[in-house]
């Protein structure tokens, strides 16, 4: 079974530093699969922020490629999203999510990242 | 790449909903649909245009040509209330998932 949980601070100050943690369970990021990171702000559509495949190639909205670094420990089955200079436009719910082909098969929960001062 | 999403839908229960999601040449690519309820992690629908996962009934259908790609939910119940987004992959410039504004149906 397949299965992703996101962990992170839920709380920041503005000009802070994100790191968030994906836990993969039931698959390794091996052959031919990405994990991928979106959130989605309050009230707000979801948003794609990076992704990673099985052999470290790694994609960044444009958006928002300046802030981020997305890496991956195998050893440890897990995905970190590093986000830069957080303001309280980046409050919301980060969710990272399994892709075999073209769309998320799988999602984690999500977890809910607030930024104030 | 840019999606479009038709505005919120009310519908009565048994009724159908369509949802439709524009781009430009839309039909040339893939699209796939999500669901999302409010706490919860969304959940595909529609993969490919047309095809359903697993534990998905027949009620949801997905058509996909031109410029806009269609979501239709047939004999609309109460646990359908929800946000559903539209999504491709975007092949030429930022080669990665691109997602539609989304829909609220909300089931009278």
């Amino acid at each position: 079974q397949i299965t992703l949980k996101e962990s992170g601070p839920t709380l920041l100050e503005p000009t802070q530093t994100l790191t968030l943690t994906c836990s993969l369970s039931g698959f390794s990021l091996t052959s031919g699969v990405a994990v991928a990171w979106i959130r989605q702000p309050p009230g707000k559509a979801l948003e794609w922020l990076s992704l990673i495949y099985w052999d470290d190639t790694k994609r960044y909205s444009p958006s928002l490629e300046s802030r981020l670094i997305i890496t991956k420990d195998i050893p440890k089955n897990q995905v970190v999203l590093t986000m830069t200079k957080m303001s309280p436009d980046d409050t919301g719910t980060y969710f990272c999510g399994y892709i075999g082909d073209s769309w998320v098969n799988y999602w984690g929960q999500g977890t809910l990242v607030t930024v104030s001062a | 790449y840019v999606l479009t999403q038709s505005p919120p839908v009310s519908v009565a229960p048994g009724q159908s909903a369509r949802i439709t999601c524009g781009g430009r040449n839309i039909g040339d690519k893939r699209v796939h649909w999500y669901q999302h309820k409010a706490g919860q992690a969304p959940m595909v629908v529609v993969y490919e245009d047309r095809y359903r996962p697993s534990g998905i009934p027949e009620r949801f259908s997905g058509f996909n040509s031109g410029d806009t790609a269609t979501l239709t939910i047939s004999g609309v119940g109460a646990g359908d209330e929800a946000d559903y987004y539209c999504q491709v992959w975007d092949t030429d410039t930022v080669h990665g998932p691109v997602f539609g504004p989304g829909t609220k149906v909300t089931v009278l």
